[in-house]
């Protein structure tokens, strides 16, 4: 029964490159969550999906930043363009039901470096 | 808007020594809590949770927490810690029931030395 699936664990862009960031929710859940980590910083909501559907995209920056989650295979958070401050570690959690009583899985996220 | 206040980014502790962990929350609505904890390089496991009833909240690996409701803290204590504890922990809180968004704390690195 595996867990939240993410890949890559490490992704090194250079500035204006793309980064692709997959999330395989577990098995059955089909509410999925990124939420994403800066040094120093504990982590923070981006935008919640199911299957097709953006539910939440507040926390997620205006520009260059996309994510999907569509009705076969896994999440994908797109970020366009690339710059140094979008270092950080991406974490995906997924989850049976909407609300948050569960406690969410989470993946082990993909820490990506800008350089 | 909510918000998360871990006191402590560090805390060192000898090993069999007890901890206390410190977190304190502002919402203006009824709230869930967690706590979760990062081993280095892995993703975020639920050590606990409070949901509603019985404030004081127990893990598998010795660990607790007590809601305090006038206090707005969730602290997370473990009377003997052993080396394998050394990790980052996180309080997290969201609205009860009614929101799937987690607002965390900015994490607590615990390193237990022998």
């Amino acid at each position: 029964n595996a867990g939240v699936m993410q890949n890559p664990r490490h992704l090194v862009r250079r500035r204006g490159q793309e980064a692709r960031l997959r999330c395989s929710p577990m098995k059955g859940h089909s509410h999925v969550y990124w939420y994403r980590q800066l040094p120093e910083e504990g982590l923070k909501f981006m935008v919640y999906l199911q299957k097709e559907n953006i539910i939440d995209e507040s926390g997620m920056p205006k520009e260059r930043f996309s994510a999907e989650f569509p009705k076969e295979g896994p999440s994908i958070l797109r970020i366009q363009q690339v710059v140094r401050g979008d270092s950080a570690a991406y974490f995906c959690a997924s989850s049976l039901r909407r609300y948050s009583d569960y406690g969410y899985t989470f993946g082990s996220g993909t820490r990506l470096t800008v350089v | 808007a909510q918000s998360v206040t871990q006191l402590d980014s560090q805390v060192p502790v000898f090993e069999e020594a007890p901890v206390e962990l410190r977190c304190n929350y502002s919402s203006s609505v009824s709230v869930y809590l967690f706590w979760y904890v990062q081993y280095p390089n892995q993703g975020l496991q639920l050590l606990l949770k409070y949901l509603s009833g019985s404030t004081l909240v127990e893990s598998i690996n010795g660990f607790e927490a007590e809601f305090n409701k006038s206090q707005t803290s969730f602290h997370l204590r473990k009377p003997s810690v052993h080396i394998s504890d050394t990790a980052e922990y996180f309080c997290a809180v969201s609205d009860g029931g009614s929101n799937y968004k987690l607002t965390f704390g900015k994490g607590t690195l615990l390193t237990v030395n022998p």
